[in-house]
């Protein structure tokens, strides 16, 4: 199966700050790279995600790019807020199967 | 109606109770899956209902019984679970099964075994 990593763990930005957050995945044949939000006491929210035919998709403060080639993904958070203080899930997976999530990142914005 | 609706949001159940897990949703979406998660780490996949039919089961021990009466309800049935069972259990649903879309996730039941 897919075996994706996301890094860093923990990230601490100052508001207003950029944040990014990097994943890779190990099946080539992995076509489709959700992003989830999941907030305390809840479960997790789609925010964005990219398929393999597209390098990069941005949607007002958040943006994904895909390296496929390289094999990795990375969420761009700009103009951080603290409301955007959450945890991170990257995942990967092919049409027609099912997805497998990152480890999370835990992010934190300092008001 | 564009949400996953779960109930209980809080279960405490002893090691020899049975109880039921709902999960609900009007999307008309026909995948429909279940996920346990532990603290600090993401979601694991348990199971997957394909036109209420089970596709996939990721090797759950038999105390954990999904059932899925109709398309828009999805239970987990719970028997003899034993404490290290405790966890956030998760349902999600999408339009169909390994749709290219995400899946809208519910808000979970936390479950406590003592």
């Amino acid at each position: 199966g897919e075996n994706v990593e996301q890094h860093p763990s923990t990230l601490s930005v100052q508001e207003g700050d950029s944040a990014v957050i990097k994943c890779t995945y190990s099946d080539s044949a992995s076509n489709y790279f959700p992003w989830y939000k999941q907030e305390l006491g809840k479960g997790p929210q789609l925010i964005i995600d990219i398929r393999s035919n597209v390098g990069e998709k941005k949607d007002q403060r958040i943006a994904v790019t895909l390296n496929k080639t390289a094999k990795h993904f990375s969420l761009h958070i700009t103009e951080t807020q603290p409301e955007d203080s959450a945890v991170y899930f990257c995942a990967a997976g092919r049409t027609g199967n099912q997805f497998y999530f990152g480890t999370g990142t835990s992010l934190t914005v300092i008001p | 109606d564009t949400e996953v609706t779960q109930t209980p949001k809080h279960l405490v159940m002893g090691m020899t109770n049975k109880k039921s897990l709902k999960c609900e949703q009007h999307m008309g979406h026909r995948a429909m899956y279940w996920y346990k998660q532990k603290a600090k780490k993401p979601p694991e996949l348990m199971f997957v209902y394909s036109y209420e039919k089970l596709s996939i089961n990721e090797s759950v021990p038999s105390r954990f019984s999904p059932e899925c009466p109709n398309s828009s309800l999805l239970n987990l049935h719970l028997h003899a679970l034993q404490p290290e069972d405790s966890a956030l259990y998760l349902c999600a649903s999408s339009q169909v099964p390994g749709a290219v879309n995400g899946y809208t996730f519910g808000s979970g039941t936390r479950l406590t075994v003592v």
